[in-house]
């Protein structure tokens, strides 16, 4: 069964530009979650997605956005990047109240 | 707020030694706690979570409410278990289900053969 796959793998932008992170989750699960790991925080949540709904967000911007498609997959979007934002960025889904898998990031840049 | 401290940024122990890595927890409600490994090159995965109080690949982990930790254990450590260990509470939000999670920053471990 594959697992959780990210794209892209590196992203560089320079700042004030837009991001795209994609995922697409394990098969079955219908809840996605994004993480940021950014040096020296260790990973902090960033969105839940459960049947194409937010369900939660984690404390940061609302230039930090996304969405859930009809089939389950996600996408990331970073609005204005500030060189902070330059982080690995995973993508995790479960089903209802189950184990989370992790997909491999993406790493993104910000010059 | 939930937190989760993991006191020590790298523990290095020999193969054959116990391990312990520390994790201690700020939560007002019943938690959900799960330690996740990353071993080199490799994705986080879940090693163990406290509601099914298995062991895996030698570890067992204990909630202890009183003092609010979940401090994660091995009695042998070998050189295979040299990697990144995350602790993290799951908080289900607005209802039952699903966890978003709050990770500690993690400790490396690192076993000397």
């Amino acid at each position: 069964e594959a697992g959780v796959t990210q794209s892209p793998t590196h992203l560089i932008k320079t700042r004030g530009q837009q991001a795209t992170l994609r995922c697409s989750p394990i098969s079955g699960h219908t809840s996605v979650y994004w993480y940021q790991q950014a040096l020296g925080l260790g990973l902090q949540f960033l969105l839940w997605y459960d049947e194409g709904e937010e369900r939660n967000r984690g404390n940061f911007p609302p230039r930090f956005s996304g969405r859930q498609f009809p089939n389950y997959s996600s996408e990331l979007n970073v609005n204005a990047l500030e060189l902070e934002d330059s982080a690995l960025y995973l993508c995790a889904s479960s089903s209802w109240a189950d184990e989370q898998f992790f997909g491999p990031g993406t790493r993104l840049t910000v010059l | 707020a939930q937190r989760v401290t993991q006191p020590e940024k790298l523990l290095s122990v020999f193969k054959g030694a116990p391990v312990e890595l520390k994790c201690n927890y700020s939560y007002s409600g019943s938690p959900e706690l799960f330690w996740y490994v990353q071993y080199s090159r490799q994705r986080l995965q879940l090693l163990l979570r406290h509601i099914s109080r298995e062991s895996i690949k030698g570890f067992t982990a204990d909630l202890n409410k009183g003092e609010t930790s979940f401090h994660l254990k091995k009695p042998f450590a070998q050189e295979e278990d040299s990697a990144m260990y995350y602790c993290a509470l799951g908080d289900s939000g607005s209802g039952a289900g699903s966890y978003q999670l709050t990770f500690g920053k993690g400790t490396k471990l690192s076993v000397i053969p």
